[in-house]
């Protein structure tokens, strides 16, 4: 079932421009990752954080992670229309022996030139 | 590394018709391979999880004789949709994890059309 709740449902920058978008959850977790979908197609890993880190970064991505507030967020910088996509947060519960993930309702992201 | 493929990429049937997907991961043994629904501009919503060499653990609300799940090998897992039915039509996407990682890879999808 999904727990993830990613606020805004959608966004429309221009070219350069940041996007931030930001997932909340309800349950203790053992990691939790971001994932994009282009259109009609599967879904990309993009970066995983555990529930002992607070920030990562990977490229023109930055997640931050507050298991006090049970959120994240996915910052991406110097946006491109290539970004254009859905961004889904998902969580893996602990304890994780399962490997299931439970997904969010996802962003839609928009990068205009 | 870490592709896992999906065939058919797209597959029109009659309504009563049986549909076979197949999920392969080609450059790693997956011990688990999820099957998820995605409805047009929806998240994913996990069906089943596949344990390789023994049976599908459903979800939920998720008819396991309606929808069958094999995973024969380390490489490959099939969901059968059977007597396929208008309300069957979907995408279908399948993910594969390996024990040394928390990452699932996913597959690119299946798009159902039931007519």
């Amino acid at each position: 079932s999904q727990q993830g709740e990613e606020d805004p449902q959608a966004l429309s920058i221009q070219e350069g421009e940041n996007a931030t978008m930001n997932c909340s959850y309800k349950t203790s977790i053992n990691n939790l990752q971001w994932y994009r979908q282009n259109s009609g197609r599967g879904l990309v890993h993009l970066i995983l954080i555990r529930s002992n880190e607070r920030e990562k970064h990977s490229g023109r991505l930055r997640v931050t992670l507050d298991t006090s507030k049970k959120s994240s967020s996915l910052l991406i910088t110097a946006s491109r229309a290539a970004d254009t996509a859905s961004y889904f947060c998902a969580t893996a519960r602990t304890p994780s022996n399962d490997y299931k993930l439970s997904f969010g309702a996802g962003t839609t992201v928009t990068v205009r030139a | 590394g870490a592709v896992v493929s999906q065939h058919p990429s797209r597959v029109i049937c009659k309504s009563g018709t049986s549909v076979k997907i197949e999920c392969r991961s080609l450059d790693f043994q997956a011990t688990t391979m999820f099957w998820y629904r995605q409805f047009p501009k929806k998240s994913l919503m996990l069906m089943a999880t596949s344990n390789e060499g023994s049976k599908a653990t459903y979800e939920q609300g998720v008819e396991k004789d309606k929808f069958l799940i094999n995973h024969a090998s380390l490489t490959l897992s099939t969901l059968t949709v059977t007597s396929a039915h208008p309300e069957d039509s979907s995408f279908y996407i399948c993910s594969a994890g390996t024990p040394s990682t928390d990452t699932q890879y996913f597959g690119p999808g299946t798009r159902l059309t039931v007519l």
